[in-house]
Parts: C-alpha cells; sequence; structure tokens
C-alpha cells in the first residue's frame, strides 16, 4: 500500500513550456485534490474531484487543468507555466462519505520551479 | 468567505519551554479539524484531529489541542518542546460547505533552540 504518489519530485521548467504532474493513490478514494505551498500562505486548494469523471475548481485554478479518467489517478496539467506558479504542489485523497469525519492523506509533493 | 487564521507567523522557543499556537476559523457551521505539521523538506504529517466528542484532543508526539467552539479556536500545545520539534505548523479545517476541502492557515515556523 503505497498511499498518495507523486512524480517528479522536483521540476524546472522555462515560461511556457507545459508539463504534467502526476498524482496516484492506491486506497481506492473517491475524493482527490491538488494544493500549492506558498510562503507565508499556507497551502491553497486548486482543483479537486470527487470522483472519476468529476472535477471543479479550488481557489486558485488559473493556469491549470485536471482530468479524473480513474479513481486512482488525478493529473494536474500546466498548459503554459509561469513564473508565478513556481511552488511547491501537493496531491491529497480521502474517502467521500456523508459525514466530514474522513482523514485526507497527502503525497510528498513536487517542487517546481519556473524561469 | 470562510478562512483559517494563524497568528503566530514565527515562534522561537528554547527547549523544554511550553507551546501554544492559535488557530482560529471563521465558518459557522459544522468543521472538523486538524493540525499537521511539516519538518524541513518533508511533507505533510498529521499530529491531531478533532471530529466530534471531547474538545481535548491528543495527538502523536506530546501535542494536544483544544477546541472552543464559542471562540471559533482550536490551538495547539505542548507542555515541553524539543529541538525536534523545529517545524512549520499548519492548522486546517474541514467545513461542511460542500468542497469536501481543507482550508489551510498560513502556518507557524517553530524554532525550537538548544
Amino acid at each position: 500500500n503505497a498511499g498518495v504518489t507523486q512524480t517528479p519530485k522536483f521540476q524546472v521548467l522555462k515560461t511556457g513550456q507545459s508539463m504534467t504532474l502526476q498524482c496516484a493513490q492506491d486506497m481506492n478514494h473517491e475524493y482527490m485534490s491538488w494544493y500549492r505551498q506558498d510562503p507565508g500562505m499556507g497551502l491553497r486548494l486548486i482543483h479537486y474531484s470527487v470522483g472519476a469523471g468529476i472535477t471543479d475548481q479550488g481557489e486558485v485554478p488559473n493556469g491549470y487543468n485536471v482530468s479524473r479518467s480513474t479513481t486512482e489517478d488525478f493529473p494536474l496539467r500546466l498548459l503554459s507555466a509561469a513564473p508565478s506558479q513556481t511552488s511547491v504542489y501537493f496531491c491529497a485523497s480521502s474517502l467521500l462519505g456523508a459525514s466530514l469525519n474522513v482523514e485526507q492523506y497527502f503525497g510528498p509533493g513536487t517542487r517546481l520551479t519556473v524561469t | 468567505a470562510q478562512s483559517v487564521s494563524q497568528h503566530n507567523h514565527h515562534v522561537i522557543l528554547s527547549e523544554a519551554a511550553s507551546l501554544e499556537l492559535g488557530c482560529n476559523y471563521s465558518y459557522g457551521g459544522t468543521v472538523n479539524l486538524f493540525w499537521y505539521v511539516q519538518y524541513p523538506g518533508q511533507h505533510l504529517q498529521l499530529l491531531l484531529k478533532y471530529f466530534s466528542g471531547d474538545p481535548l484532543v491528543k495527538g502523536i508526539k506530546g501535542f494536544e489541542a483544544e477546541f472552543i467552539k464559542s471562540k471559533f479556536s482550536f490551538n495547539l500545545r505542548k507542555p515541553s518542546v524539543q529541538w525536534s520539534d523545529t517545524a512549520e505548523y499548519f492548522c486546517a479545517v474541514l467545513m461542511d460547505t460542500g468542497r469536501r476541502a481543507l482550508t489551510f492557515g498560513s502556518g507557524t515556523r517553530l524554532q525550537v533552540q538548544p
């Protein structure tokens, strides 16, 4: 049971390049989400998904796309990278029950630098 | 808009000192509350969580937190810190808004001096 995995761990992009950050979980969690972490700002929600084929925007969705074709995978795409997207990206997953009594599990993060 | 505030941005303590980190949230509905810790260069780890019941919850590594509903607060405490507690601490709140996402505070960087 690997939990939540993210690849790559580190990435450097030039402005305008595109890339996909990968996230996978093996816990059969319905709910998956992407956050970015910036100094002094905590973690902010980019996009989330409540199941395969269903995604929605979070607080800071601009410049990012997501899709959820399977329960396990939730990739985050940067279509045209900008220096403002330099950040650490965390993927998280959890069960999606009727109550809020669920714990979110976080991946190890991807540190992205855009030059 | 719902928000989570951590008023202490950077705290410096000596070993064996007591710790209290503040966390307040602005939301009138049902919440679940969490404290996460991030050691330098590592990912988030759950310290403790509150879902319901006893408002004083105990977590790992000697940490505890108290939920005071009337004050919308969930402060983190530890009676005696160690150098190994040097890390960044995040308060997070799960609100019954339908989004099911955590709202995080901005974090508190704790530095424990030996």
